[in-house]
Protein backbone atom coordinates (compact mmCIF):
# COMPACT_ATOMS: atom_id res chain seq x y z
CA UNK A 1 0.00 0.00 0.00
CA UNK A 2 0.99 3.49 -0.62
CA UNK A 3 2.36 5.45 2.12
CA UNK A 4 4.26 5.68 4.73
CA UNK A 5 5.46 2.99 6.81
CA UNK A 6 7.51 2.24 10.04
CA UNK A 7 8.59 -1.14 12.05
CA UNK A 8 9.06 -2.44 14.18
CA UNK A 9 5.49 -0.48 15.97
CA UNK A 10 6.89 -1.55 19.25
CA UNK A 11 10.37 -2.24 20.87
CA UNK A 12 11.64 -3.39 24.02
CA UNK A 13 15.65 -3.39 23.44
CA UNK A 14 18.43 -3.27 26.60
CA UNK A 15 20.47 -0.63 27.52
CA UNK A 16 24.55 -0.65 25.55
CA UNK A 17 22.74 -2.47 22.39
CA UNK A 18 22.47 -0.92 19.32
CA UNK A 19 18.76 -0.97 17.27
CA UNK A 20 17.84 0.46 14.17
CA UNK A 21 14.09 1.94 13.12
CA UNK A 22 13.36 1.40 9.71
CA UNK A 23 11.21 3.60 7.77
CA UNK A 24 9.82 3.60 4.17
CA UNK A 25 8.20 5.79 1.80
CA UNK A 26 6.13 5.08 -1.31
CA UNK A 27 5.75 8.57 -2.74
CA UNK A 28 9.46 9.17 -3.17
CA UNK A 29 9.07 12.99 -1.38
CA UNK A 30 12.63 14.14 -1.15
CA UNK A 31 12.46 15.42 1.93
CA UNK A 32 12.57 12.88 5.56
CA UNK A 33 12.55 13.40 8.88
CA UNK A 34 12.69 11.62 12.68
CA UNK A 35 11.27 12.92 15.37
CA UNK A 36 10.78 11.88 18.80
CA UNK A 37 7.78 12.73 20.77
CA UNK A 38 8.36 12.54 25.05
CA UNK A 39 5.72 14.14 27.23
CA UNK A 40 6.48 16.94 28.74
CA UNK A 41 8.69 18.11 25.48
CA UNK A 42 6.68 17.76 22.20
CA UNK A 43 8.11 16.52 19.29
CA UNK A 44 11.46 16.87 18.90
CA UNK A 45 13.58 16.78 15.11
CA UNK A 46 16.72 14.47 15.46
CA UNK A 47 17.42 14.05 12.02
CA UNK A 48 16.31 15.14 8.67
CA UNK A 49 17.54 14.18 4.45
CA UNK A 50 16.84 16.66 1.52
CA UNK A 51 17.65 13.82 -0.45
CA UNK A 52 19.03 10.62 -0.98
CA UNK A 53 22.76 11.03 0.44
CA UNK A 54 21.83 14.05 2.37
CA UNK A 55 21.37 14.21 5.94
CA UNK A 56 21.88 16.80 8.68
CA UNK A 57 21.11 17.25 12.19
CA UNK A 58 18.01 18.39 14.02
CA UNK A 59 17.43 19.81 17.75
CA UNK A 60 18.82 16.16 19.71
CA UNK A 61 20.91 13.85 17.25
CA UNK A 62 23.42 12.48 20.07
CA UNK A 63 23.32 8.83 20.17
CA UNK A 64 21.76 8.79 16.85
CA UNK A 65 22.64 7.79 13.83
CA UNK A 66 20.71 8.06 10.28
CA UNK A 67 21.73 7.12 6.34
CA UNK A 68 20.34 7.27 3.38
CA UNK A 69 21.02 5.70 0.35
CA UNK A 70 17.78 5.65 -1.26
CA UNK A 71 14.98 7.84 -1.28
CA UNK A 72 12.69 5.73 0.26
CA UNK A 73 14.36 4.54 3.27
CA UNK A 74 15.19 6.33 6.02
CA UNK A 75 16.82 4.21 8.69
CA UNK A 76 17.37 5.50 12.62
CA UNK A 77 19.96 4.14 14.40
CA UNK A 78 20.84 4.21 18.16
CA UNK A 79 23.97 3.10 18.18
CA UNK A 80 24.24 2.24 22.16
CA UNK A 81 21.02 2.51 23.67
CA UNK A 82 19.88 4.38 27.06
CA UNK A 83 17.09 4.48 29.04
CA UNK A 84 16.90 8.65 28.18
CA UNK A 85 15.96 7.04 24.72
CA UNK A 86 12.88 5.60 25.68
CA UNK A 87 10.22 7.30 23.19
CA UNK A 88 8.29 7.69 20.51
CA UNK A 89 9.87 7.73 17.46
CA UNK A 90 7.69 9.25 14.20
CA UNK A 91 9.17 9.34 11.02
CA UNK A 92 7.45 11.78 8.18
CA UNK A 93 8.24 12.55 4.62
CA UNK A 94 7.71 15.38 3.34
CA UNK A 95 7.28 17.48 -0.48
CA UNK A 96 9.34 20.33 -1.17
CA UNK A 97 6.16 21.45 -3.49
CA UNK A 98 4.61 25.04 -2.12
CA UNK A 99 2.52 25.22 -4.96
CA UNK A 100 0.68 22.51 -3.28
CA UNK A 101 -1.83 24.14 -1.04
CA UNK A 102 -1.07 22.12 1.95
CA UNK A 103 1.57 21.41 1.65
CA UNK A 104 3.85 19.81 4.87
CA UNK A 105 4.50 16.15 6.85
CA UNK A 106 3.25 12.91 6.54
CA UNK A 107 3.98 10.82 9.53
CA UNK A 108 3.75 7.06 9.67
CA UNK A 109 2.16 5.55 12.72
CA UNK A 110 5.17 5.89 15.03
CA UNK A 111 7.62 3.12 16.78
CA UNK A 112 7.20 2.70 20.37
CA UNK A 113 11.01 2.31 22.12
CA UNK A 114 11.90 1.05 25.29
CA UNK A 115 14.93 0.72 26.41
CA UNK A 116 15.61 -1.24 29.82
CA UNK B 1 15.98 28.58 20.62
CA UNK B 2 12.83 28.87 18.98
CA UNK B 3 9.68 27.85 20.99
CA UNK B 4 6.06 27.62 19.96
CA UNK B 5 3.44 27.69 22.97
CA UNK B 6 0.11 25.92 22.60
CA UNK B 7 -2.44 27.14 25.22
CA UNK B 8 -4.61 25.51 26.75
CA UNK B 9 -3.01 22.40 27.36
CA UNK B 10 -5.74 21.07 28.40
CA UNK B 11 -9.43 21.09 26.73
CA UNK B 12 -12.33 19.45 28.20
CA UNK B 13 -15.95 20.79 26.62
CA UNK B 14 -19.67 19.82 25.91
CA UNK B 15 -20.56 18.59 22.62
CA UNK B 16 -21.78 21.36 20.46
CA UNK B 17 -19.48 24.17 22.29
CA UNK B 18 -17.18 26.26 20.27
CA UNK B 19 -13.81 26.64 21.72
CA UNK B 20 -10.19 28.36 20.69
CA UNK B 21 -6.49 27.10 20.83
CA UNK B 22 -3.79 29.42 20.24
CA UNK B 23 -0.11 28.88 19.23
CA UNK B 24 1.93 31.84 19.83
CA UNK B 25 5.85 32.18 19.51
CA UNK B 26 8.31 35.45 19.40
CA UNK B 27 9.94 34.18 16.48
CA UNK B 28 8.39 34.64 12.50
CA UNK B 29 7.74 30.92 10.57
CA UNK B 30 7.83 31.17 6.90
CA UNK B 31 4.32 28.79 7.19
CA UNK B 32 2.85 27.29 9.81
CA UNK B 33 0.73 24.33 10.28
CA UNK B 34 -2.01 22.43 12.49
CA UNK B 35 -1.81 18.75 12.89
CA UNK B 36 -4.38 16.58 15.49
CA UNK B 37 -3.14 13.41 16.98
CA UNK B 38 -5.05 10.23 17.74
CA UNK B 39 -3.62 7.90 20.69
CA UNK B 40 -1.01 5.26 18.91
CA UNK B 41 -1.01 7.31 15.71
CA UNK B 42 1.12 9.94 13.68
CA UNK B 43 0.15 13.22 13.83
CA UNK B 44 -1.93 13.84 10.50
CA UNK B 45 -1.58 17.65 8.33
CA UNK B 46 -4.96 19.64 9.16
CA UNK B 47 -4.20 23.04 7.33
CA UNK B 48 -1.21 24.97 6.49
CA UNK B 49 -1.64 28.69 6.14
CA UNK B 50 1.63 30.64 4.66
CA UNK B 51 0.59 34.42 4.56
CA UNK B 52 0.22 36.77 7.20
CA UNK B 53 -3.64 37.53 8.08
CA UNK B 54 -4.23 34.15 6.34
CA UNK B 55 -7.89 32.57 6.85
CA UNK B 56 -8.76 28.73 6.04
CA UNK B 57 -11.66 27.28 6.88
CA UNK B 58 -12.20 23.43 6.63
CA UNK B 59 -15.51 22.34 7.75
CA UNK B 60 -16.29 23.53 11.53
CA UNK B 61 -12.24 23.96 11.84
CA UNK B 62 -10.97 27.86 11.01
CA UNK B 63 -7.58 28.87 10.96
CA UNK B 64 -5.65 32.03 11.18
CA UNK B 65 -2.45 32.81 11.04
CA UNK B 66 -0.87 36.25 12.45
CA UNK B 67 -0.40 39.38 10.36
CA UNK B 68 3.06 39.31 11.78
CA UNK B 69 3.48 35.59 11.14
CA UNK B 70 4.42 34.54 15.08
CA UNK B 71 1.08 33.23 16.12
CA UNK B 72 -1.72 31.31 15.14
CA UNK B 73 -5.28 30.00 16.51
CA UNK B 74 -7.54 27.09 15.50
CA UNK B 75 -11.25 27.25 16.39
CA UNK B 76 -13.71 24.59 16.69
CA UNK B 77 -17.56 25.41 15.94
CA UNK B 78 -20.19 23.13 17.55
CA UNK B 79 -17.52 20.73 18.76
CA UNK B 80 -17.83 17.12 18.31
CA UNK B 81 -16.53 13.53 20.04
CA UNK B 82 -14.71 12.98 16.79
CA UNK B 83 -13.03 16.18 17.29
CA UNK B 84 -11.45 15.06 20.51
CA UNK B 85 -7.30 14.17 20.08
CA UNK B 86 -3.98 16.36 20.39
CA UNK B 87 -3.78 19.22 18.24
CA UNK B 88 -0.39 20.74 17.77
CA UNK B 89 0.82 23.67 15.39
CA UNK B 90 4.21 23.68 13.57
CA UNK B 91 6.33 26.64 12.56
CA UNK B 92 8.59 26.52 10.06
CA UNK B 93 11.53 28.74 9.93
CA UNK B 94 13.18 30.49 6.79
CA UNK B 95 11.89 27.89 4.33
CA UNK B 96 14.03 25.32 5.61
CA UNK B 97 11.52 22.97 5.39
CA UNK B 98 12.24 22.04 8.96
CA UNK B 99 9.37 22.58 11.38
CA UNK B 100 9.05 23.11 15.30
CA UNK B 101 6.31 21.71 17.04
CA UNK B 102 4.42 23.49 19.62
CA UNK B 103 3.90 21.17 23.07
CA UNK B 104 0.24 20.72 22.16
CA UNK B 105 -3.47 20.78 23.14
CA UNK B 106 -5.11 17.82 24.30
CA UNK B 107 -9.15 18.27 23.36
CA UNK B 108 -11.89 15.99 24.95
CA UNK B 109 -15.14 16.87 23.57
CA UNK B 110 -17.88 14.82 25.48
CA UNK B 111 -20.88 13.66 23.90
Amino acid sequence: DAGITQSPRYKITETGRQVTLMCHQTWSHSYMFWYRQDLGHGLRLIYYSAAADITDKGEVPDGYVVSRSKTENFPLTLESATRSQTSVYFCASSVRDRRTPNYGYTFGSGTRLTVV
Amino acid sequence: TQLLEQSPQFLSIQEGENLTVYCNSSSVFSSLQWYRQEPGEGPVLLVTVVTGGEVKKLKRLTFQFGDARKDSSLHITAAQPGDTGLYLCAGETSGTYKYIFGTGTRLKVLA
